[in-house]
């Protein structure tokens, strides 16, 4: 599996944007990028995916480099319920599975 | 129904013993995956299934772990001889297909400990 790398923790204040850096240098043209999140005590949740154009939800914006080798997840305005894992997930086209790494922690201070 | 649902949410067994525990996806889901996730860190790929197909079972630590979808609804996924090394969080996810651009709907989990 193609492998991501993305930083251990981040910290945010409330109501400012955060900007998640995901790293894949080996990527392949048929792997989606996925971003998934989990509050604590809770499963994961889906938040965005995309495979060459950036993408916007209800939740957050993906930003991904023309390359494709690495890509942003940005969260527009930070609240306290954003405090999350945040997983950057390659997920090949034809494959079912998800595979998560480490994560970046997010905190967000009032 | 609204979401995907297990049972139990906490289980606590004495290492030898046998347990099942239960996932109900989405209803119109045809994919259901089992993880496991021990204490900090992500989730396990374990196994999946297309309605009552299982086509990978290899994410399986060992043949004491087994799951099934009988009717392409509800899954289970059973332990026989438990150790203490199976204490984790089972987390079961649906999705309405198999394909890479399907979003996955992750059930609360059901909290494992293995005395």
């Amino acid at each position: 599996d193609a492998k991501t790398t993305q930083p251990n923790s981040m910290e945010s204040n409330e109501e400012e944007p955060v900007h998640l850096p995901c790293n894949h240098s080996t990527i392949s043209g048929t792997d989606y990028i996925h971003w998934y999140r989990q509050l604590p005590s809770q499963g994961p949740e889906y938040v965005i995916h995309g495979l060459t154009s950036n993408v916007n939800n209800r939740m957050a914006s993906l930003a991904i480099a023309e390359d494709r080798k690495s890509s942003t997840l940005i969260l527009h305005r930070a609240t306290l319920r954003d405090a999350a894992v945040y997983y950057c997930i390659l997920r090949p086209s034809n494959d079912y599975k998800l595979s998560f790494g480490a994560g970046t922690t997010v905190t967000v201070r009032a | 129904g609204a979401g995907v649902s297990q049972s139990p949410r906490y289980k606590v067994t004495k290492r030898g013993q046998d347990v099942t525990l239960r996932c109900d996806p989405i209803s119109s889901h045809a994919t259901l995956y089992w993880y496991q996730q021990a204490l900090g860190q992500g989730p396990e790929f374990l196994t999946y299934f297309n309605y009552e197909a299982q086509p990978d079972k290899s994410g399986l630590p060992s043949d004491r772990f087994s799951a099934e979808r009988p009717e392409g609804s509800i899954s289970t996924l059973t332990i026989q001889r438990t150790e203490q090394r199976d204490s984790a969080m089972y987390r079961c996810a649906s999705s309405r297909t198999s394909g890479g651009h399907n979003e996955q709907f992750f059930g609360p989990g059901t909290r494992l400990t293995v005395l």
